[in-house]
């Protein structure tokens, strides 16, 4: 079945750091790739997506592109701030009635 | 974008009960599904409500524990039932576009269950 695999944190930056959270995946035909973010308190949101082969979807500063030769979307992004601090998670969709396959989630803090 | 209300948002409840948790969307959407998040943990699907049937659970969520009802296109409930402190919880409601129409899940703010 589908599956993502996501780096573990928790990961600790200094503010203006560079970020990378790394994500692999597995899963039949040509499923659609998103990063979700969860502030403290909050419900979960969506940060960016692609739903395709070589897509770029950034939001905030924040990157990530499918890349279907390695089976990754890792989220990048240039110069972190505090307001970041946040869990992020990896999720999937394939096609069809399909719900969100989640990655166990990376909790980012970053420190000024 | 959908606009999800969850109730109640949060619950303390005593051991052996039950409660029903709502969702209310702001539009008719085609797919709604019920999430639990355990405390630091990550998302596991419960199950996909299927409107004017029976919900579709997955591996290890029975209905007898978790009946699900979602009888239109906006509305859905779940209930935890004969509740135990392993189901301290939060349980999110989530719903999108299905078919041809893929794309991201919208999800309500939750249901955090604290069960002593």
């Amino acid at each position: 079945g589908n599956s993502v695999t996501q780096m573990e944190g928790p990961v600790t930056l200094s503010e203006e750091a560079f970020l990378t959270i790394n994500c692999t995946y597995t899963a039949t035909g040509y499923p659609s790739l998103f990063w979700y973010v969860q502030y403290p308190g909050e419900g979960l949101q969506l940060l960016l997506k692609a739903t395709k082969a070589d897509d770029k979807g950034s939001n905030k500063g924040f990157e990530a592109t499918y890349r279907k030769e390695t089976t990754s979307f890792h989220l990048e992004k240039g110069s972190v701030q505090v307001s970041d601090s946040a869990v992020y998670f990896c999720a999937l969709r394939g096609s069809g009635n399909t719900p969100l396959v989640f990655g166990k989630g990376t909790r980012l803090s970053v420190i000024a | 974008s959908a606009v999800i209300s969850q109730k109640p948002s949060r619950d303390i409840c005593q051991r052996g009960t039950s409660l029903t948790i709502q969702c209310q969307v702001d539009s008719q959407v085609t797919m709604m599904f019920w999430y639990r998040q355990q405390p630091g943990q990550s998302l596991t699907l419960i199950a996909t409500a299927n409107q004017g049937s029976e919900a579709t659970y997955e591996s290890g969520f029975v209905i007898d524990k978790f009946p699900i009802s979602r009888p239109n296109l906006t509305f859905s409930t779940l209930t935890v039932s004969n509740m135990s402190p392993e189901d301290s919880s939060i349980y999110l409601c989530s719903v999108g576009e299905g078919g041809s129409k893929v794309g991201e899940l919208f999800f309500g703010e939750g249901s955090r269950l604290t069960v002593l």
